[in-house]
């Protein structure tokens, strides 16, 4: 049985690029969070997608966008770079009122 | 006041003592609750999560839960080295569905 599993795992980008960063839920869970993590710190949120709709979202600017597919898949996306947005990159899968599973990440770094 | 709070530590322990692990939260009408542990350099592990009042045991640890006080807690019995993480504590909030959030994590140390 799959877990989460997120790509790529590492990416390095300049400022002012954009990134996308892909996740597959683990098998029979439906909805996809996404969440931020810089050095030292808790993860943020930064939104949730459910029946391909973003149904929640947190305080990120709208640099930051998002896209489910029909198979629960989901995509990050981050317009704009900047040197700040540099963190680990935290996608989890859920299905109903259950605890969220959490892939690998995605280390993004900006110079 | 920031919605979930952990005390940001780092909590030394030695091998074979009780580590406890605290978060407050803001949200007063938050229903699940839950404790992940992150190795430096990995994502987080689901440890234990609890609904109710009360304690819940699993293995060496114990997740205890006080609604009136807002408050939840981890006990880790008979701590061993390989216990050294960052514990995060998250609490999914009523106010908005199904959204889950972190407090900052408590790093712990078990010295051997």
């Amino acid at each position: 049985d799959a877990g989460v599993t997120q790509s790529p795992t590492h990416l390095i980008k300049t400022r002012g690029q954009q990134v996308t960063l892909r996740c597959s839920p683990k098998s029979g869970h439906d909805t996809v969070s996404w969440y931020q993590q810089a050095l030292g710190q808790g993860p943020q949120f930064i939104f949730q997608y459910y029946e391909e709709e973003e149904r929640q979202r947190g305080n990120f600017p709208d640099r930051f966008s998002g896209h489910q597919f029909p198979n629960y898949s989901s995509e990050l996306n981050v317009n704009a770079l900047l040197l700040g947005d540099s963190a680990l990159y935290l996608c989890a899968s859920s299905r109903n009122t259950g605890p969220l599973h959490f892939g690998n990440g995605t280390r993004l770094t900006v110079t | 006041q920031k919605e979930v709070e952990q005390n940001s530590g780092p909590l030394s322990v030695p091998e074979g003592a009780i580590a406890s692990l605290n978060c407050t939260y803001s949200d007063r009408g938050s229903q699940s609750f839950f404790w992940y542990r992150q190795y430096s350099g990995k994502s987080p592990e689901l440890i234990m999560f609890i609904y109710s009042n009360g304690d819940k045991e699993d293995g060496r640890f114990t997740a205890q839960l006080n609604k009136a006080s807002q408050y939840v807690s981890l006990l880790i019995r008979d701590s061993q080295p390989s216990d050294s993480a960052t514990y995060l504590c998250a609490v999914k909030l009523k106010t908005s569905y199904d959204k889950v959030i972190f407090g900052p994590g408590t790093s712990l140390s078990v010295i051997p």
